[in-house]
């Protein structure tokens, strides 16, 4: 199983710039989110969907935005890229119910010149 | 405020020695704490869980982690490290018991460093 799939790896952008981030996972998850790792921060939550066609907010939501129309994908668009937006980003899956472990991506790393 | 706290940025321990990764929580009700790992370059992987029921959780890997209530703690551990154990550490909690799925707070991290 290829698990959660995030793509690009590496990414470089100029102020002002927007871009897609892709996140697909296999394993049927319900339950998909974003989350941003800054150095001694830890992770902070972006956006999360618990299921196609629903999304909320997370800890740190502007400057983002998310859709979900198929259960397999959720991709995090960029609007306008901003230097404070350099950052690893995580895309993560798991089954129903709030108690169920995250299944992480390998994750994006974005540099915003 | 802070709902999720690891005092140590890093913690260094000789090979064959007791490891442990201290965390602390502050959130009301029934905590769902959580603990992963990262290795360079990769994502989060899931270690353990504490739920309900017993205070003593077994995970992957060898781990461990005692649910403290009156301390609100959950320290990880595993009885002798090893060179491979060396990565980055993360505790995580639900923290409201109304908040639905998506928001966990995780600890800041703290890198362990595993010696020859």
């Amino acid at each position: 199983n290829a698990g959660v799939t995030q793509t690009p790896k590496f990414q470089v952008l100029k102020t002002g710039q927007s871009m897609t981030l892709q996140c697909a996972q296999d394993m049927n998850h319900e339950y998909m989110s974003w989350y941003r790792q800054d150095p001694g921060m830890g992770l902070r939550l972006i956006h999360y969907s618990v299921g196609a066609g629903i999304t909320d907010q997370g800890e740190v939501p502007n400057g983002y935005n998310v859709s979900r129309s198929t259960t397999e994908d959720f991709p995090l668009r960029l609007l306008s890229a901003a230097p404070s937006q350099t950052s690893v980003y995580f895309c993560a899956s798991s089954r129903e119910g709030t108690n169920q472990p995250q299944h992480f991506g390998d994750g994006t790393r974005l540099s915003i010149l | 405020a802070q709902s999720v706290a690891q005092p140590e940025d890093q913690v260094n321990v000789a090979e064959g020695n007791p490891l442990t990764v201290k965390c602390t929580y502050s959130v009301s009700g029934n905590p769902y704490l959580f603990w992963y790992v990262q290795y360079p370059n990769r994502g989060l992987q899931f270690l353990l869980k504490y739920i309900t029921g017993d205070n003593l959780v077994k995970g992957s890997y060898g781990f461990e982690a005692e649910f403290n209530k009156s301390q609100t703690s959950f320290h990880l551990k595993k009885p002798s490290a090893l060179v491979s154990d060396s990565a980055l550490y993360f505790c995580a909690v639900r923290r409201n018991p109304t908040d639905s799925w998506g928001k966990l707070q995780f600890g800041a991290g703290t890198q362990v460093v595993v010696t020859p």
